[in-house]
């Protein structure tokens, strides 16, 4: 079955530090994934899509099918990416829908 | 262009109570979805549509039924309110085109007592 594994709960880190969010994810086809963040009581947002091999507020995400992840990192963290951080993979078929996420990181940067 | 609006916001139920949450696009976007929030357990897919008049189970469908009369608008109906649903609801949608991103509304945090 399809599954998206988030291991830590919670990764707290100090300003300026590097950070990176795990993410492992199960699925026998051509995955697509994404990170969605979601700051204190606010909607989900995009943050990054595999596909797109980009930078997004500094951030970026390397999909590695030989270990099937997709880790988020950012080599210097600020204190506005406080947040909770969900990966995400998009699959077709099957009876749970189309889109699975993970349990979320929450992501503490300390001063 | 408002993109993803739920409605309420905010919503307190006694046992056994019914509602309906409402959710509307504004992007024509043909795939929606309606997700449960909880610490701990992220967001877990209810029910999903991929079209106007279809819908789907998604992973945790007991006790809410949907409804996708108009494309624009997905319902989420609670028949009989348990203090098991208390949670917070996220209404998304996409289009159907391959890694197309979510769309997420601001959510309706519900609580039954």
């Amino acid at each position: 079955a399809q599954r998206v594994t988030q291991p830590e709960k919670l990764l707290s880190v100090f300003k300026g530090a590097p950070v990176e969010l795990k993410c492992n994810y199960s699925y026998s086809g051509s995955p697509e994934l994404f990170w969605y963040v979601q700051y204190s009581r606010q909607r989900l947002q995009l943050l990054l899509r595999h596909i797109s091999r980009e930078s997004i507020k500094g951030f970026t995400a390397d999909l590695n099918k030989g270990e099937t992840s997709f880790h988020l990192k950012k080599p210097f963290a600020q204190e506005e990416d406080s947040a909770m951080y969900y990966c995400a993979l998009r699959f077709y078929g099957g009876s749970q829908g189309n889109l699975i996420f993970g349990k979320g990181t929450k992501l503490s940067v300390k001063p | 262009n408002a993109g993803v609006t739920q409605t309420p916001k905010f919503r307190v139920l006694k046992t056994g109570q019914s509602m309906t949450l409402l959710c509307a696009q504004d992007m024509n976007h043909e795939y929606m979805y309606w997700y449960r929030q909880d610490p701990g357990m992220g967001l877990r897919l209810i029910h999903y549509s991929v079209g106007e008049g279809t819908t789907a189970k998604g992973e945790v469908p007991d006790g809410y039924n949907v409804s996708r009369l108009k494309k624009q608008n997905f319902l989420l109906g609670l028949e009989s309110a348990a203090p098991s649903q208390t949670s917070v609801y996220f209404c998304a949608s996409s289009r159907t085109d391959q890694n197309s991103p979510l769309h997420f509304g601001n959510g309706t945090r519900l609580t039954v007592t």
